[in-house]
């Protein structure tokens, strides 16, 4: 089945302890990016990346770092979370630039840090 | 810079009745709008781009260029259309996608 998977779905951590969430996709996309979702702000963009090695910064990057390496993965990765850092996260890709916008989500991380 | 506006966070109308969800977009380029949806415990999805000009589980936008606007209309709710939705504008050469806060539509039995 085609999706986009993201892994841990639920993480409860504490302040600077370094964690990544996992996101992979099986439909040989080449756009991929990561999402925050908080109460009254809607999806925000956090980073992007159009291909192998090649990655942006979106709206809110900062306390993030990105890779991508390979092209079914983008990791997200918190190098020292903080609690204002707790939010639902999601993983998006797209099959390419000019994809006509159809991003295909994962299912949502849901991050506290205490 | 871009930006999306919804402004309604809930939206209450009863089944049958006729659905209007705001959208309203600021951006120099020539945009590229869609509105995505989020049923209860599923993925967001995409429901409708406007360079389609489709009609999709009875849905319709019109891009309106001189309101900057791409409202999503339902002549007659249903039950099932109860969900959150996101009117995205896509920039920065098919690179950059900005998001609405959301509407969450509550149909009414």
């Amino acid at each position: 089945e085609a999706q986009v998977t993201q892994n841990p779905r639920y993480l409860i951590t504490v302040t600077g302890k370094k964690l990544t969430v996992t996101c992979s996709q099986n439909m040989n996309h080449e756009y991929m990016s990561w999402y925050r979702q908080d109460p009254g702000l809607g999806l925000r963009q956090i980073y992007y990346s159009m291909n192998v090695e090649v990655t942006d910064k979106g709206d809110v990057p900062e306390g993030y770092k990105v890779s991508r390496k390979e092209k079914r993965n983008f990791p997200l990765i918190l190098e020292s979370p903080s609690p204002n850092q707790t939010s639902l996260y999601f993983c998006a890709s797209s099959l390419s630039r000019g994809f006509g916008g159809e991003l295909f989500f994962g299912e949502g991380s849901r991050l506290t840090v205490l | 810079a871009q930006r999306v506006t919804q402004p309604e966070k809930l939206l209450s109308v009863f089944k049958g009745a006729p659905v209007e969800l705001k959208c309203n977009y600021s951006y120099s380029g020539s945009p590229e709008l869609f509105w995505y949806v989020q049923y209860s415990r599923q993925r967001l999805q995409l429901l409708l781009r406007h360079i389609s000009r489709e009609s999709i589980k009875g849905f319709t936008a019109d891009l309106n260029k001189g309101e900057t606007s791409f409202h999503l209309k339902k002549p007659f709710a249903q039950e099932e259309d109860s969900a959150m939705y996101y009117c995205a504008l896509l920039s920065g050469g098919y690179q950059k996608v900005t998001f609405g806060t959301g509407t969450k539509l509550q149909v009414i039995p």
